[in-house]
């Protein structure tokens, strides 16, 4: 399974800061995602990302977030103005050969 | 709008029992059908299927998909408490998300 790491593990943030969430492939993929999983529901998709732009945002990809490959091999997601409804884990996946997409182990993310 | 329906939403067996899993879709552009073990955080892989009545097994695991009635069964036979998880079953839609459904909680008592 391709090896997927996710930094922080766990960010404590207040209202209104921005965060930066970083997820780091080991080795060269095309196709990123992020999702979210608020506790106790479902696994939500929020964006994906292809050949270094957006190709597909959910409605939860409000003007808030953003999505960036800075260096060509971090992807990070970008929250401007946290809420607290942004409490939830979140989780860069990537895919490989042609539909399996493999999950980092998560950014806890609590908004006080 | 996609969706995906997992049952049951929570199973308690004892050790060595059988389970299966059911997962429903409707999912547009639908290429494949996922499924997921959860532990404590992230989703692992298990499946993924793409044709219709072909069985995928890995050891004591097993699934398959019905794309007629937009369906797929996860099997665990002779189950242990290591399989004590969320498992989640995910339709990829046109190869640009994964649609989850709400999962099912199975809990293995020695």
């Amino acid at each position: 399974e391709p090896e997927v790491t996710q930094t922080p593990s766990h960010q404590v943030t207040q209202m209104g800061q921005e965060v930066i969430l970083r997820c780091v492939p080991i080795s060269n993929h095309l196709y990123f995602y992020w999702y979210r999983q608020i506790l106790g529901q479902k696994v939500e998709f929020l964006v994906s990302f292809y050949n270094n732009e957006i190709s597909e945002k959910s409605e939860i990809f409000d003007d808030q977030f953003s999505v960036e490959r800075p260096d060509g091999s971090n992807f990070t997601l970008k929250i401007r103005s946290t809420k607290l409804e942004d409490s939830a884990m979140y989780f860069c996946a990537i895919k490989v050969g042609t539909d399996t997409q493999y999950f980092g182990p998560g950014t806890r993310l609590t908004v006080l | 709008e996609d969706k995906v329906v997992q049952s049951p939403l929570s199973l308690v067996v004892h050790e060595g029992d059988t389970v299966t899993l059911n997962c429903s879709y409707e999912v547009t552009n639908f290429r494949s059908l996922l499924w997921y073990k959860q532990e404590k955080k992230a989703p692992t892989f298990l499946f993924m299927l793409t044709s219709s009545g072909i069985e995928k097994k890995s050891g004591r695991l097993s699934s398959i998909l019905d794309k007629k009635e937009l369906f797929s069964i996860l099997n665990i036979t002779a189950t242990q408490t290591g399989d004590s998880a969320v498992y989640l079953c995910a339709g990829d839609e046109g190869a640009q998300k994964l649609v989850f459904g709400q999962g099912t909680r199975l809990t293995i008592n020695p």
